[in-house]
């Protein structure tokens, strides 16, 4: 199966630190990952896909220089929060697209997530 | 509009039991992909079952079935002889076109088994 991983699943911080959350296709090739936010019992909001070796595709409203998306392999997409404040705390989760799967299925498997608490 | 609504917050079921998990959505595209996903209290999600807008036949993954029925608009998630391990919060998601990369998920209905 399609196997995503996430690091780390849970980070502290101080306000006014950045903090980096790491998503990693183990067994496939992505070259497409996203990033989504999750705000407590609430549905997932997609915040920026990451498309490999090109600039991230952000939301309407998400903050492009807040949030830094780097998908520098086909591997791994990183979630840079710079300059975190109490209102960055939230659930952030990514997903890869399985290629395998075909593209008209698009199935995207999620990794377990990182909860951020910004202090 | 809501492109995806999943009109229970909540459900509450006996262990054993049958459970539908209701899901509509919204779309002018007629190429589309409905997807559910499953997410424990630990919080990832989990891929359970996908339909294509044009599959002839309804999906089944195991005691997962959703119920497609087009011309509703509605793709309903059926879980058969429901287990302690099922209660989760379940999303439905929608691929609103062929070529579209994102999903669109609804507000999610939390499952709770009772035994």
């Amino acid at each position: 199966g399609a196997v995503v991983s996430q690091h780390p699943s849970w980070v502290i911080c101080k306000s006014g630190t950045s903090v980096k959350i790491e998503c990693r296709s183990l067994d496939f090739q992505a070259t497409t990952m996203f990033w989504y936010r999750q705000f407590p019992k609430q549905s997932l909001m997609l915040m920026a896909t990451s498309n490999e070796g090109s600039k991230a595709t952000y939301e309407q409203g998400v903050e492009k220089d807040k949030f830094l998306i780097n998908h520098a392999s086909l591997t791994l997409s990183t979630l840079t929060v710079t300059s975190a404040h109490p209102e960055d705390s939230s659930f952030y989760i990514c997903s890869a697209r399985d290629p395998r799967q075909g593209a008209a299925k698009n199935i995207q498997y999620f990794g377990a997530g990182t909860r951020l608490s910004v202090l | 509009a809501q492109k995806i609504t999943q009109t229970q917050p909540g459900m509450f079921v006996q262990e054993k039991e049958a459970v539908t998990l209701d899901c509509t959505y919204d779309t002018s595209d007629p190429s589309y992909g409905l997807f559910w996903y499953k997410q424990p209290s630990s919080g990832e999600m989990i891929f359970l079952i996908y339909q294509g807008s044009y599959d002839q036949q309804n999906a089944t993954e195991g005691r997962y079935s959703l119920n497609f029925q087009k011309a509703r608009k509605s793709a309903n998630l059926v879980i058969s002889a429901s287990q302690l391990g099922d209660s989760a919060m379940y999303f439905c998601a929608m691929r609103e076109s062929e070529g579209a990369q994102k999903l669109v998920f609804g507000q999610g209905t939390r499952l709770t088994i009772n035994p």
